[in-house]
């Protein structure tokens, strides 16, 4: 079984520091990774995904996430952060490649909320 | 929110009454997803769908029940045996939906659903 894990509920950081949202993961076989951001009352948005190749992958609003194989990692980083920032950031993983039934569907983890402080 | 439209926005149910949720995408997307979003657990998935009149289970399909008539829907029913339906309902969309797709999911706004 799949599974990802967001060890921070909740993650405070200074407008202008550097933001890191930590993310592991279990999956078998190489997978696919996400991010996604929620504001209050509002569907997600998808922010970036590793599929394959750079291990640096840069997304939406400035993000990036760092895939580490060996640690089976996928943080979220942003070099200096806004107010705007602020939500709920979200980790999702899927088996890659050809898979069948239900590992070809994301798991999500239990989100970690981000405060960016004036 | 991209093109995906969820509603109501806000649902109330009584104890033992049906009600259905609403989804439709013009993403011309084949696979359509429902989620169900509670406090500090993540998304949890009820029940997918790949294409037209197929529809799978998901980890907590009890209570629940969809229809995929047609590519742009996919209504979700929660029934009177949801014993606990109170949470915030998200569908989503996808491209690619075979064995090797890798297409990010579109979600949209959700729905809370209150039980009085």
């Amino acid at each position: 079984a799949q599974s990802v894990a967001q060890p921070e509920d909740q993650v405070n950081v200074a407008e202008g520091n550097p933001l890191t949202v930590k993310c592991t993961y279990s999956v078998s076989g190489n997978p696919y990774l996400f991010w996604y951001v929620q504001y209050p009352n509002r569907g997600l948005q998808f922010l970036l995904k590793y599929i394959t190749g750079d291990n640096l992958v840069k997304g939406s609003y400035g993000f990036e996430a760092e895939f580490n194989k060996s640690q089976t990692s996928f943080h979220l980083k942003k070099p200096s952060a806004l107010v705007s920032d602020s939500a709920l950031y979200f980790c999702a993983v899927r088996a890659g490649g050809i898979s069948s039934g239900s590992a070809r569907q994301l798991t999500f983890g239990s989100g970690t909320q981000l405060t960016v402080l004036p | 929110d991209g093109g995906i439209t969820q509603s109501p926005k806000y649902l109330f149910r009584k104890e033992g009454q049906n009600v259905t949720l609403s989804c439709e995408q013009n993403l011309n997307h084949d696979a359509m997803y429902w989620y169900r979003q509670d406090p500090g657990q993540g998304l949890r998935l009820i029940y997918y769908s790949q294409i037209v009149n197929d529809f799978q289970k998901g980890d907590i399909a009890e209570g629940y029940s969809v229809s995929r008539e047609k590519k742009e829907s996919f209504p979700l029913t929660v029934t009177s045996a949801q014993k606990n339906p109170t949470a915030f309902y998200l569908c989503a969309s996808s491209s690619r939906s075979g064995t090797s797709g890798i297409g990010e999911q579109f979600f949209g706004p959700g729905t809370r659903l209150t039980v009085l």
